[in-house]
């Protein structure tokens, strides 16, 4: 099965400044990357994914990076601001080539924004 | 219904005691997720169904877990005789299908056991 890291664990930034938030992954048939950020008390929400045919997606101030070839992808988040304080988690398919689904994760980022 | 919904919200239980988890998925979503938070951690991946049907039982950590779900749509996630490592927040998400498509998810049972 994949096998997603993910840093930093901490992340404190400025408010106003860019946070940037990276993912590397183990399997290279993996075709689909979402980002879901999680507040205090709630479940995980998907904020943007991108699927391996594409380079990068913008969405706003957040946008995915994918490096296929070097399997990692980045979230980056620019002109942050005191709402974007929350747990962010990537994530990558359970298993490539169809069969069993579900999604693997990442141990989550906590990101700070300093006012 | 507007989201995915799950019951109850907390529960505490006594070492040994059976739990019964409940997840509500949004109206027409074909495909049914489990997964667990411990503190501070990642989500683990337990189990997912598509339609009434759990083509892996793997991710399910002992023999004690269990669950299923009847009619295409509500789920319960059963833990027998709970442990205390069982303690976490139990997370159910729902989508259209399976494969690579958006995942909702409920708000989460905090589980205790004491």
């Amino acid at each position: 099965g994949e096998n997603v890291e993910q840093h930093p664990s901490t992340l404190s930034v400025q408010e106003g400044d860019s946070a940037v938030i990276k993912c590397t992954y183990s399997d290279s048939a993996s075709n689909y990357f979402p980002w879901y950020k999680q507040e205090l008390g709630k479940g995980p929400q998907l904020i943007i994914d991108i699927r391996s045919n594409v380079g990068e997606k913008k969405d706003q101030r957040i946008a995915v990076t994918l490096n296929k070839t070097a399997k990692h992808f980045s979230l980056h988040i620019t002109e942050t601001q005191p709402e974007d304080s929350a747990v962010y988690f990537c994530a990558a398919p359970l298993y490539s080539g169809g069969g069993a689904d579900g999604l693997t994760f990442g141990k989550g980022t906590h990101l700070i924004i300093q006012p | 219904g507007a989201g995915v919904s799950q019951s109850p919200s907390n529960k505490v239980t006594e070492k040994g005691k059976d739990v019964e988890l409940r997840c509500d998925p949004i109206s027409g979503h074909t495909a049914l997720y489990w997964y667990r938070q411990s503190l501070g951690q990642g989500l683990e991946f337990l189990i997912y169904f598509q339609g009434n049907s759990a083509p892996d039982k793997s991710g399910l950590p002992s023999d004690r877990f269990s669950a299923e779900r009847t009619g295409g749509s509500v789920s319960t996630l059963t833990i027998q005789r709970t442990q205390q490592e069982d303690s976490a927040v139990y997370l159910c998400a729902s989508s259209l299908e399976t494969g690579s498509t958006e995942a909702f998810f409920g708000q989460g049972t905090r589980l205790t056991v004491v």
